[in-house]
């Protein structure tokens, strides 16, 4: 069974430059998570899918981050305009419900210079 | 203070030695409690869930006192193949409705 598919693995990009990253979940997935990893920490949660409900976005920086699920499976996450501060690794994880199993996507390695 | 705390180590520790470390909570409302583990530049797959009662899988042990609000994670006759970071993960914020990770315990495993 294929895992959760990340795209690009890596992307370098100049501060003020869009950005987008895709995510495709393990197949039957409900869930869909965001998370951003800087080095040292543990992930932080940016958004919550359920099908393409955003349940939870609290976390996520509205005025330059943005994400949908569109047909409540494969999900975007666009950041516009970059920062420097933005470089980190940006995980996608899905799961079949909330309080089951999360498997996460090799990940996007951002950095904006 | 965080919601979920861990030592981040490193540890370093013997082939073959007893390691065990610790995360603590502050939602005491927390009903979800995972670890699971990160090797370097890979993402985070599930080592095991917590429960109540307390949970082993083979060299690992999990464990969770609610009163004092930690869970645990004791790793029996060390493998060189144990070396990663591992995440503690809890059901956090309001409602607990927010799985929340820690910030990583760095574990290395030497010859």
């Amino acid at each position: 069974e294929a895992g959760v598919v990340q795209s690009p693995r890596y992307k370098i990009i100049e501060k003020k430059q869009p950005v987008a990253f895709w995510c495709n979940p393990i197949s039957g997935h409900n869930t869909l998570y965001w998370y951003l990893q800087n080095l040292g920490q543990g992930p932080e949660l940016l958004i919550r899918y359920e099908n393409e409900e955003a349940v939870d976005d609290s976390q996520l920086p509205k005025d330059r981050f943005s994400a949908e699920r569109l047909k409540g499976v494969d999900s975007t996450l666009k950041i516009q305009p970059a920062e420097l501060g933005d470089s980190a690794v940006y995980l996608c994880a899905s799961s079949l419900g909330f309080y089951n199993e999360q498997f996460f996507g090799p990940g996007t390695r951002l950095t904006v210079l | 203070r965080k919601e979920v705390e861990q030592d981040p180590g490193p540890f370093n520790v013997p082939e073959g030695a007893t390691v065990a470390f610790n995360c603590t909570y502050s939602n005491s409302a927390s009903q979800s409690f995972f670890w699971y583990r990160q090797d370097c530049r890979k993402e985070p797959k599930l080592l095991m869930s917590v429960y109540s009662s307390g949970n082993e899988d083979g060299r690992f042990t999990a464990q969770l006192n609610r009163a004092s609000q930690y869970i645990s994670l004791l790793i029996r006759d060390s493998k060189l193949s144990d070396s990663a970071t591992y995440l503690c993960v809890v059901g956090a914020g309001e409602g607990a409705q927010k799985l929340v990770f820690g910030q990583g315990t760095r574990l290395t495993i030497n010859p």
